[in-house]
């Protein structure tokens, strides 16, 4: 049972392009959420996505959208990216209303 | 105020010693308490999780929750050097599953 997939695993930007990070879910899971870990910091929720739509969002600005598609697979963006956007990209899938949360690896965004 | 407070450590100890690892959290409506374990640049792993106050045992992790206090503790008996990661609290309110609140983690060093 494949666990929480993430792509790419590294990605190099540089200030104002936009970028696109993807997320599989496990298996049998439909919700998928997504946080922002900075270097030496805990993840912070951006937002969390079921059912195709939002459902929560984090503070983080309307620069961060999301999408979730039928197959439950789902994507963050961020357009004019910043400095202050590098960080490790977690996605964590879950069953509906539930508590369990299950991370990926991890896409791990410089902004230079 | 952050939500949830973690002692980014480090933390070093011996093979074989007890470990407590510590969080506190200030929202109330907190109800899930979860224990992450994060190897370096990889996701977080979900090691415990605990509904309200009590304890939860789970072969040499033990999860204890003081609602009374707002205190989050991860007790590892005969700690192995595979141990050492940073440990991460976490909590969600219940209300709005699936927004993990994280303390900052507490990086642990267990040597032979």
């Amino acid at each position: 049972d494949a666990g929480v997939t993430q792509s790419p695993t590294h990605l190099i930007k540089t200030r104002g392009q936009q970028v696109t990070l993807r997320c599989s879910p496990k298996s049998g899971h439909d919700t998928v959420s997504w946080y922002q870990q900075a270097l030496g910091q805990g993840p912070q929720f951006i937002f969390q996505y079921y059912e195709e739509e939002e459902r929560q969002r984090g503070n983080f600005p309307d620069r961060f959208s999301g999408h979730q598609f039928p197959n439950y697979s789902s994507e963050l963006n961020v357009n004019a990216l910043l400095l202050g956007d590098s960080a490790l990209y977690l996605c964590a899938s879950s069953p509906a209303r539930s508590y369990e949360q299950y991370f990926g690896p991890g896409t791990r965004l410089t902004v230079t | 105020q952050k939500e949830v407070e973690q002692d980014p450590g480090p933390l070093s100890v011996p093979e074989g010693a007890i470990v407590s690892l510590n969080c506190t959290y200030s929202n109330s409506a907190f109800q899930y308490f979860m224990w992450y374990r994060q190897y370096s640049r990889k996701g977080p792993e979900l090691l415990m999780y605990t509904y309200s106050s009590g304890n939860k045992e789970d072969g040499r992790f033990t999860a204890q929750v003081d609602k009374s206090s707002k205190y989050i503790s991860l007790f590892i008996r005969d700690s192995q050097p595979s141990d050492s990661a940073t440990y991460l609290c976490a909590s969600d309110r219940g209300s709005t599953l699936g927004r993990l609140y994280f303390g900052r983690g507490t990086q642990l060093t267990v040597w032979p």
